[in-house]
């Protein structure tokens, strides 16, 4: 069975500054996607990034970038020139991938509480 | 487009009592999953819809139950309701086709359900 880990429960970063938020996992699987997930306080879980496995460049969204680590099953997130409006739950996802079926079951990690100082 | 909706948005029963909560996917999305939200389980997956049959199920007890109908709304259901079912309950759905390679779930706001 395939499990994600966060091990950090809390995070702080002063605004403007860079945080990087870790992640890892455990598969058997080749193919397979991982997701970074926003849930600010009582709002609704939004996508930030997501990664194929298959693709050894690392994915970006604007102040958004991974280290994607496919040996070490690593797959951190940074947040470049940190914003209040990052102060949020972060979770990070697998899901595995479209051979032989596909599915669109979220494994979560328990989250990353990240604070935004001003 | 109208994002994932969810309703009720709050909910309060007591033991015993059965629930339905109804999710309403983006138009032209044809897969829903529904996860469990709470403080000390976190996220976890309950069951997964595609064109009206169930495609994957979580680790839960009969007791939860859901359907999804030609439209592509999906209900699910929690009989006999236990202290330990007090949650957030998220609805997200995708794009998922056959023969089209899985796409990005969106996320409803969530059911808060609270049981006495």
């Amino acid at each position: 069975a395939q499990t994600v880990t966060q091990s950090q429960p809390e995070m702080s970063v002063q605004e403007a500054e860079t945080v990087t938020l870790s992640c890892t996992y455990d598969t058997s699987e080749s193919d397979y996607y991982l997701f970074w997930y926003k849930q600010p306080p009582s709002r609704q879980m939004i996508l930030v990034i997501r990664q194929e496995a298959y693709k050894q460049q690392n994915a970006t969204e604007n102040r958004f970038s991974v280290n994607f680590q496919k040996a070490a099953k690593s797959f951190s997130l940074k947040i470049s020139d940190s914003q209040l409006g990052d102060a949020a739950m972060y979770f990070c996802a697998y899901r595995s991938g479209d051979y032989g079926g596909a599915t669109n079951k979220l494994i979560f990690g328990t989250g990353t509480l990240l604070a935004v100082q001003p | 487009k109208a994002g994932v909706t969810q309703t009720p948005r709050y909910l309060i029963k007591t033991r015993g009592q059965q629930v339905t909560l109804s999710c309403s996917p983006i138009s032209g999305h044809r897969s829903v999953s529904w996860y469990q939200q709470t403080p000390g389980q976190g996220l976890q997956f309950l069951f997964e819809y595609f064109s009206e049959t169930q495609r994957n199920k979580g680790n839960f007890p009969g007791r939860f139950s859901g359907r999804q109908f030609s439209n592509s709304r999906s209900e699910m259901n929690v009989s006999t309701l236990e202290l330990g079912d007090s949650a957030l309950y998220l609805c997200a759905s995708s794009a998922l086709g056959a023969g089209v390679l899985t796409d990005t779930q969106y996320f409803g706001p969530g059911t808060r359900l609270t049981v006495l």
